[in-house]
């Protein structure tokens, strides 16, 4: 079976650019995190999504985030105007949440690496 | 508030040697869950071990054993005769709310082990 897909796997853009970032989850996950790993602040949680709702965005760092989930197979994370300190690895992870059944593991994609110049 | 704190920033070790990586986390909550993932050079994140606050039994698996202590909120990570291989970054995670299945991530233990 698929893992979760990520793409691009590296980016490289100019300060002020657009930056969107894709992420197919698992087929049959319900529910999609969006994770930063940045060397100062670590892994951070940015966004999760359930169902394909929006559940808890207090991690996307400001207006400039934006993340959707138009369907249960294709998630996108969108930066504009990007600036040099979103420069990071973004990672995509999938899960089946099913409520009675306790903690699900959570299923990460390869990441994209993004560096803003 | 949840937290968790890996204070080991780094470890380096020779091939075959034992080394434990720490882990201390912080809830309020009766129940959660605890997680090990491991970040070869490669960057991908690898699912390593999953356990809930109910079950304090330590477990083995293979090289891996996993120490948990609710007493001292720790969670701790032992690879016996470590090889070149388990050189990584390895994170301790904890997650309150299984309905929706949000990780807290320490800040990571790279571990490098030499031939």
């Amino acid at each position: 079976d698929a893992g979760v897909i990520q793409s691009p796997r590296h980016e490289v853009t100019e300060m002020g650019q657009e930056v969107t970032l894709r992420c197919k989850p698992i087929s049959g996950h319900n529910s999609l995190f969006w994770y930063r790993q940045t060397m100062m602040r670590g892994l951070e949680l940015l966004i999760y999504f359930n169902n394909n709702v929006p559940i808890d965005d207090s991690g996307m760092p400001e207006d400039r985030f934006s993340a959707k989930m138009p369907n249960a197979s294709f998630s996108t994370l969108k930066i504009q105007p990007s600036e040099p300190r979103d420069s990071a690895v973004y990672f995509c992870a999938s899960s089946l949440i099913v409520a009675t059944s306790g903690y699900n593991e959570q299923f990460f994609g390869p990441g994209t690496r993004l560096t803003v110049l | 508030a949840q937290k968790v704190t890996q204070a080991q920033t780094e470890i380096s070790v020779v091939e075959k040697e034992d080394v434990t990586l720490d882990c201390v986390y912080e809830t309020r909550d009766t129940t959660y869950y605890l997680f090990w993932y491991k970040q070869p050079p490669s960057g991908e994140l690898v699912f390593l071990i999953r356990r809930n606050s109910f079950d304090e039994q330590n477990e083995i698996s293979g090289r891996y054993s996993w120490n948990f202590q609710k007493s001292t909120s720790s969670f701790n990570f032992t690879i016996t005769a470590s090889q070149v291989v388990d050189s990584a970054v390895y994170f301790c995670a904890l997650s309150e709310d299984y309905n929706t299945d949000k990780l807290i991530f320490g800040t990571g233990t790279r571990l490098q082990v030499f031939p």
